[in-house]
């Protein structure tokens, strides 16, 4: 069964730092794209950033630029994003997904989600 | 930007309702890749559709995608109360980025 597991969510003060991770099973981690996408109590989804099979392309939204790292360890079947100097707005459900495939069309869309990690930003 | 969709549709069981997805020239009316997402309080979401209007394997086929310049168009026909949940659409937009809508509330009737 494919499967995308986050953990590392939890309450952390603003300015500080988090490190999530999504753990992935039953399919070959290593030939596909992989995102992080969130959502803001009340809000909609939010992509977050993404990252290629090989992390040679890594983007992120603008909300996020320069204070969140994506990265990838394929040998352990792992995702990671590294949050840093986190905002109260930052708090949400964050989940990974994988994408539909390594070609187009498939490359374009999320197939599998995980069930998310809380993030709560708060003094 | 986020996309735009309206915040809410209705419709009674066995009715067909229309959600729409605007975007710019810069990701739905460059990139015909548009996606849609059901998503229920508490679960993961869930692909409906992906490249605009192609269902994925085990997806009713109650749910059909299309696209029209800069916007795209969710159908959901045979209304059921189990439809009833959040739905965004989502598009590449150039660059390894992706934005999504705003997202819309079902409410079956």
């Amino acid at each position: 069964e494919v499967q995308l597991v986050e953990s590392g969510g939890g309450l952390v003060q603003p300015g500080r730092s988090l490190r999530l991770s999504c753990a992935a099973s039953g399919f070959t981690f290593d030939d596909y794209a992989m995102h992080w996408v969130r959502r803001a109590p009340g809000k909609g989804l939010e992509w977050v950033s993404s990252i290629s099979w090989n992390s040679g392309s890594i983007a992120y939204a603008d909300s996020v630029k320069g204070r969140f790292t994506i990265s990838r360890d394929n040998t352990k079947n792992s995702l990671y994003l590294q949050m840093n100097s986190l905002r109260a707005e930052d708090a949400a459900l964050y989940y990974c997904a994988k994408a539909g495939g390594s070609t187009a069309p498939y490359y374009y869309y999320m197939d599998v989600w995980g069930k998310g990690t809380t993030v709560t930003v708060s003094s | 930007s986020a996309l735009t969709q309206p915040a809410s549709v209705s419709g009674s069981p066995g009715q067909s309702i229309t959600i729409s997805c605007t975007g710019t020239s810069s990701d739905v009316g460059s990139y015909n890749v548009v996606s849609w997402y059901q998503h229920h309080p508490a679960k993961a979401p869930k692909p409906l559709i992906y490249d605009g209007s192609e269902r994925p394997s085990g997806v009713s086929n109650r749910f059909s995608g299309s696209k029209s310049g800069n916007t795209a168009s969710l159908t959901i026909s045979g209304l059921q109360a189990e439809d009833e949940a959040d739905y965004y659409c989502c598009s590449y937009a150039g660059s390894s980025t992706w934005v999504f809508g705003g997202g819309t509330k079902l409410t079956v009737l």
